[in-house]
């Protein structure tokens, strides 16, 4: 079964600053791979997805993730950080077979002002 | 369109008493999965229904069911509660439940066990 690690438990930038959350994944082919966002009391909601379509994934709220073969990784960026971007972020992947999700530890995004 | 909705949205429970959490898809969609998120073991699948049926399963013990109706509704129970059984349960839906389809989360159930 395929895996997700997502280096960092905590993150914290100050606002404006960019954003980089890590995400790798063990290799198989082909991965699908998301970003969520869980806000506190709130399920996850989707960013982005890979579905190999193109390896530049624009998602919403201004985020996006690059898909790196050679480096199996899947790492989200936002190019200024706001204060409502502070929330956990989950990177997974699809491979138990149908939509299931794999999903990494998660890192919680702190933006200071 | 409305999202995903699950009920009720906290629940307290003793020790081997046993509960029954409630979700319902977004309107079309047909396939539904159950996930627990707790601080240490983090987000975890429970399993996944289509159509009715069970289609995929991790790794739970047996405490733990679901059932799917035919208008697509879940039902996730579990029997005999334990303290571990703590957590929140988010329930997601799709449309397929294909390889690579985005599942899309309800703001799920707090079970807390005393």
């Amino acid at each position: 079964a395929q895996s997700v690690t997502q280096l960092g438990s905590h993150v914290s930038v100050s606002e404006g600053a960019l954003v980089l959350l890590r995400c790798n994944y063990s290799s198989s082919v082909p991965p699908y791979l998301f970003w969520y966002v869980q806000y506190p009391n709130q399920g996850l909601q989707l960013l982005l997805k890979y579905t190999s379509a193109a390896t530049l994934v624009k998602g919403i709220n201004g985020f996006e993730a690059e898909f790196k073969k050679s480096e199996t990784s899947f790492h989200l960026t936002k190019p200024s950080a706001h204060m409502s971007d502070a929330a956990e972020y989950f990177c997974a992947v699809s491979d138990r077979g149908y939509s299931t999700l794999t999903f990494g530890k998660g890192t919680m995004l702190l933006v200071s002002p | 369109k409305a999202g995903v909705t699950q009920t009720p949205r906290y629940l307290i429970k003793t020790r081997g008493q046993q509960v029954t959490l409630s979700c319902s898809p977004i309107s079309g969609h047909r396939s539904v999965s159950w996930y627990q998120q707790t601080p240490g073991q983090g987000l975890q699948f429970l399993f996944e229904y289509f159509s009715e049926t069970q289609r995929n399963k991790g790794n739970f013990p047996g405490r733990f069911s679901g059932r799917q109706f035919s208008n697509s509704r879940s039902e996730m129970n579990v029997s005999t509660l334990e303290l571990g059984d703590s957590a929140l349960y988010l329930c997601a839906s799709s449309a397929q439940g294909s390889l690579g389809q985005p599942q899309h989360f309800g703001d799920g159930t707090r079970l807390s066990i005393l």
